[in-house]
């Protein structure tokens, strides 16, 4: 299975500012996705990160509020833009490696706990 | 879109016994799959049962799944403190790939 370094693991941040957090796998990897986990909260996914193209995003989730950058097949950031207090949530990046490709089993970062005053 | 549920939200026993954990989907699925979360980490992907499969056993966790009533149980035998943890079912309905449908999960607490 993939091992992956997510980073910060935690930031309390102040309202109308950014953050950037780093998720980096030892392998290549196909896919790569990030979540929202809202407090005591299922996970929400919020896009797929392609490769060498913009992100896919889902409903209620905007590209100016969320850009992420994938770089290379073992690289990606989120940002959270503009952040209130309603973005205090932990974010989570997972990947797809060969391996699971077919089974669609997906392997998580420890995850972003981020704090917004 | 479908969401998988599981019930019970929070769940609290002895070490040693046996806990059974719940999820209800509502459309068709391709696999369903069971994933843990200890406190402040990320989820670890514990068991996957396809949908042409009714029960499938890993270590002391067994999965069992009902397509007719769109439901999967987890049960965990002989619990540990370590197995205090969320656990979330989380749905393949064969969407783009990767789209997993988690549900709100279910809070396993162990007492030694």
């Amino acid at each position: 299975s993939a091992v992956i370094s997510q980073k910060p693991s935690r930031d309390i941040c102040q309202r109308g500012t950014s953050l950037t957090i780093q998720c980096q796998v030892d392998s290549q990897v196909t896919m790569m996705f990030w979540y929202r986990q809202q407090p005591g909260q299922s996970l929400t996914l919020i896009a797929t990160a392609n490769q060498g193209s913009e992100a896919t995003y889902e409903s209620g989730f905007v590209i100016d509020k969320f850009p992420i950058s994938r770089p290379n097949l073992t690289f990606s950031t989120l940002t959270v833009s503009n952040m209130s207090p309603e973005d205090s949530s932990i974010y989570l990046c997972s990947v797809l490696d060969k391996t699971a490709l077919a089974k669609n089993i997906q392997y998580f970062g420890a995850g972003t706990r981020l704090s917004v005053l | 879109s479908q969401q998988g549920e599981e019930d019970p939200q929070a769940l609290s026993i002895q070490e040693g016994e046996n806990a059974t954990m719940n999820c209800s989907y509502k459309t068709s699925i391709n696999n369903l799959q069971w994933y843990r979360q200890n406190s402040g980490r990320g989820l670890v992907h514990l068991i996957l049962i396809r949908s042409n499969e009714r029960e499938k056993h890993s270590g002391r966790l067994r999965v069992t799944l009902d397509t007719s009533k769109k439901s999967s149980s987890l049960l965990i035998t002989a619990s540990r403190a370590a197995d205090t943890a969320s656990y979330f079912c989380a749905t393949d309905y064969g969407g783009s790939q990767g789209n997993l449908i988690f549900g709100k999960g279910t809070t396993h607490s162990v007492k030694p």
